[in-house]
């Protein structure tokens, strides 16, 4: 089955730094890649969908300042975390679709923001 | 805005019993629809989807879904549930828009 990886998979940083985190998919062509975030005992609030050789799609609320999104390649999304405080701390999981068909997640990144 | 609800939150059952999660979708347009599963300390794994033609969808480890339009709902089943079920379970919709929508999630705990 298609492949999804996170890089890297736990993440420590200080308050004000920005941090990356990324997405590959490994066995297939992502046409489209989404970024989510998990709070604990909680759903996945989509942060945005980001489509290769384009501008990300933000949801309502989520600031595209703070969260960069880069989708360079078919199978490499990046997100970036700017400036990070305590409140983004999170778990954020990115999803990769081929086509129009089924979405396979990565395993998460743990963000701690100290 | 499309919405996905699940009406369980916590569900406690001892092995053997039957499963049913209720998901509910609001919108009205086509829609493919999903189940997903995490189990604890893993990623998301997909069980089961629905993209149109028979509107039972069996998935993997014996977990099957209805698509009942009329009442814009996708319940998960399982007739005998096991300790390995435990984890947590997600409906998702993905409609016009090229977005997906998960619900708020049901913890399946299941006591041996």
């Amino acid at each position: 089955g298609a492949v999804v990886s996170q890089h890297p998979s736990r993440v420590i940083c200080k308050s004000g730094t920005s941090v990356k985190i990324e997405c590959r998919s490994l066995d297939f062509q992502a046409t489209t890649m989404f970024w989510y975030r998990q709070f604990p005992k909680q759903s996945l609030m989509l942060m945005a969908t980001s489509n290769e050789g384009s501008k990300a799609t933000y949801e309502q609320g989520v600031e595209k300042d703070k969260f960069l999104i880069n989708h360079a390649s078919l199978t490499l999304s990046t997100l970036t975390v700017t400036s990070a405080h305590p409140e983004d701390s999170s778990f954020y999981i990115c999803s990769a679709r081929a086509g129009t068909d089924t979405q396979y997640f990565g395993p998460g990144t743990r963000l701690t923001v100290l | 805005a499309q919405s996905v609800s699940q009406h369980n939150h916590h569900v406690i059952l001892s092995e053997a019993a039957s499963l049913e999660l209720g998901c509910n979708y609001s919108y009205g347009g086509t829609v493919n629809l999903f189940w997903y599963v995490q189990y604890p300390g893993q990623h998301l794994q997909l069980l089961l989807k629905y993209f149109s033609g028979d509107p039972l969808v069996k998935g993997i480890k014996g977990f099957e879904a209805e698509f009942i339009k009329s009442k814009f709902s996708f319940n998960l089943r399982k007739p005998s549930v096991q300790w390995s079920d435990t984890a947590e379970y997600f409906c998702a919709v993905n409609g016009p828009g090229n977005q997906f929508y998960f619900g708020t999630g049901t913890s399946l705990t299941v006591i041996p």
